[in-house]
C-alpha cells in the first residue's frame, strides 16, 4: 500500500535556528498536509498543499509540494520553544476519497 | 468555531465493561473520522462517516463500534477490549471531500 517516510526521526536544535524536514513516498499524492502535534493533545494543521512546486508559508513556516509529487518539504524558521512537539505529514492520493495517509512523524525537540 | 471536543479525557476501564467515547463539532462538517494512535506512532485511521453514513471501515474488530446519532455527533462504543486497544483515540471532522481534517484534543484510554 501507500506509505510515506519522514527525515529525520528526531531533532534536537538550538532555539533561533531554522529547521529543514522532509516527507517523501513511492506513490505519487494529489495533496500535503503538514500536522504537529504537542504532547497529550491532537494534531494541528500547519499548511495544506494541493498543486505540484507550490510553495504556501504560515507565519515562520514554510511547505513545498515537490515537483514529482512524490515529496513534501517543512521548513521553520528562527525556531522557538513552542515549535517542540512530532510534525507529521500526510497525504492523499488518488485512491480513496476520504482517506489520509500520515508519515511516521519528525520529533522536533528546541533547546533555550 | 473550529473546535472538536472529545469526552472523556482519560478512561480506564476493564476488559468486561461497557463505555463510549464522545465526539462533538459545530463546524457543520458532514465528515467524521475516529482514529486510533499508539504512543510516539502517527494516527491509524478507524472508521469514516460521510453525511452520518458509515463510509469507511478499516477492519476494525467488532468491540468497537461507531455511531453517528445526528451531524455534530460522533460516539466509539467499546466493549470488552483487551489490553492492547489501550491508547490514545482521536475524533476528526472536515467537510466532505475536503482534504483538511480537524482533529480533537483525544481521549486517552487505558484497558486493564
Amino acid at each position: 500500500g501507500q506509505q510515506l517516510n519522514q527525515s529525520p526521526q528526531s531533532m534536537f536544535i538550538q532555539e533561533g535556528e531554522d529547521v529543514s524536514m522532509n516527507c517523501t513516498s513511492s506513490s505519487i499524492f494529489n495533496t500535503w498536509l503538514w500536522y504537529k502535534q504537542d504532547p497529550g493533545e491532537g494534531p494541528v494543521l500547519l499548511i495544506a498543499l494541493y498543486k505540484a512546486g507550490e510553495l504556501t508559508s504560515n507565519g515562520r513556516l514554510t511547505a513545498q509540494f515537490g515537483i514529482t509529487r512524490k515529496d513534501s518539504f517543512l521548513n521553520i524558521s528562527a525556531s522557538i520553544p513552542s515549535d517542540v512537539g512530532i510534525y507529521f505529514c500526510a497525504g492523499l492520493g488518488r485512491t480513496s476519497y476520504d482517506k489520509v495517509i500520515f508519515g511516521p512523524g519528525t520529533s522536533l525537540s528546541v533547546i533555550p | 468555531d473550529t473546535e472538536v471536543t472529545q469526552t472523556p479525557k482519560h478512561l480506564v476501564m476493564g476488559m468486561t465493561n461497557k463505555k463510549s467515547l464522545k465526539c462533538e463539532q459545530h463546524m457543520g462538517h458532514r465528515a467524521m473520522y475516529w482514529y486510533k494512535q499508539k504512543a510516539k506512532k502517527p494516527p491509524e485511521l478507524m472508521f469514516v462517516y460521510s453525511y452520518e453514513k458509515l463510509s469507511i471501515n478499516e477492519s476494525v474488530p467488532s468491540r468497537f463500534s461507531p455511531e453517528c446519532p445526528n451531524s455534530s455527533l460522533l460516539n466509539l462504543h467499546l466493549h470488552a477490549l483487551q489490553p492492547e486497544d489501550s491508547a490514545l483515540y482521536l475524533c476528526a471532522s472536515s467537510r466532505v471531500g475536503a482534504y483538511e481534517q480537524y482533529f480533537g484534543p483525544g481521549t486517552r484510554l487505558t484497558v486493564t
